[in-house]
């Protein structure tokens, strides 16, 4: 089945700071999703981004379908984004998701 | 609009016990799907339903779990009987015709 990989694993940061984080997958795809876990375990979907680039308040997502990679920049980052960042993608005719394992993302204040 | 509803938010049973799980998805979305979070293997999907009809259950782990569709408003998850190693956050997700996914809060259960 489809991979998905997710760099880096772990990111601290210091508040305000920006960060880059990565979606590689193995496998042409025709849609992709971000999702950021809270420390009360909910899932909120964050993107919806089969292909180029959205943006929304301080987080912006850019997939690159014909690269099979997808970036999520976090700017100006606050203590409220930590968390775990998904990404995840369908697999086969069904729209199952593939799960990427997470990047864990700790702001200090 | 209210989101997918889970239902309990918090199980704690004995192993041996039968355990059933409920959702209520988005109104007017028709697929409807179950994941279940663990530590060690992360987020995997269940099982898949379309209008109602299962379409993929490969990922349910063995004949002790069950899941139903009814109607379109309404799913359970059933594990009977439940066992230490069932232990984890069980997630409901509803979408149109399988396009963007959207999870419900979850359950976490403890089998003790």
């Amino acid at each position: 089945g489809i991979q998905v990989e997710q760099s880096p694993p772990d990111l601290i940061l210091q508040e305000g700071a920006n960060s880059t984080l990565r979606c590689n997958f193995s496998d042409s795809v025709n849609n992709l999703q971000w999702f950021h876990q809270n420390p009360w375990g909910q899932l909120i979907n964050l993107f919806y981004i089969p292909s180029g680039t959205k943006q929304n308040g301080r987080l912006s997502a850019t997939t690159v379908a014909t690269e099979r990679y997808s970036l999520l920049y976090i700017s100006s980052s606050q203590t409220t984004d930590s968390g775990v960042y998904f990404c995840a993608v369908p697999t086969g005719a069904n729209s199952k998701l593939t799960f990427g394992k997470g990047i864990t993302l700790s702001v200090r204040p | 609009d209210a989101g997918v509803i889970q239902s309990p938010r918090h199980e704690v049973t004995e192993m041996g016990q039968e355990v059933t799980l409920r959702c209520k998805p988005i109104s007017g979305h028709n697929s409807l799907f179950w994941y279940r979070q663990t530590m060690m293997r992360g987020l995997e999907l269940l099982i898949y339903f379309n209008n109602n009809v299962p379409i993929d259950d490969s990922g349910m782990p063995e004949d002790r779990f069950s899941a139903k569709m009814p109607n379109a408003s309404f799913s359970t998850l059933k594990i009977q009987p439940s066992e230490p190693r069932d232990s984890a956050v069980y997630f409901c997700a509803s979408s149109w015709e399988g396009l963007e996914q959207y999870f419900g809060p979850g359950t976490r259960l403890t089998v003790t």
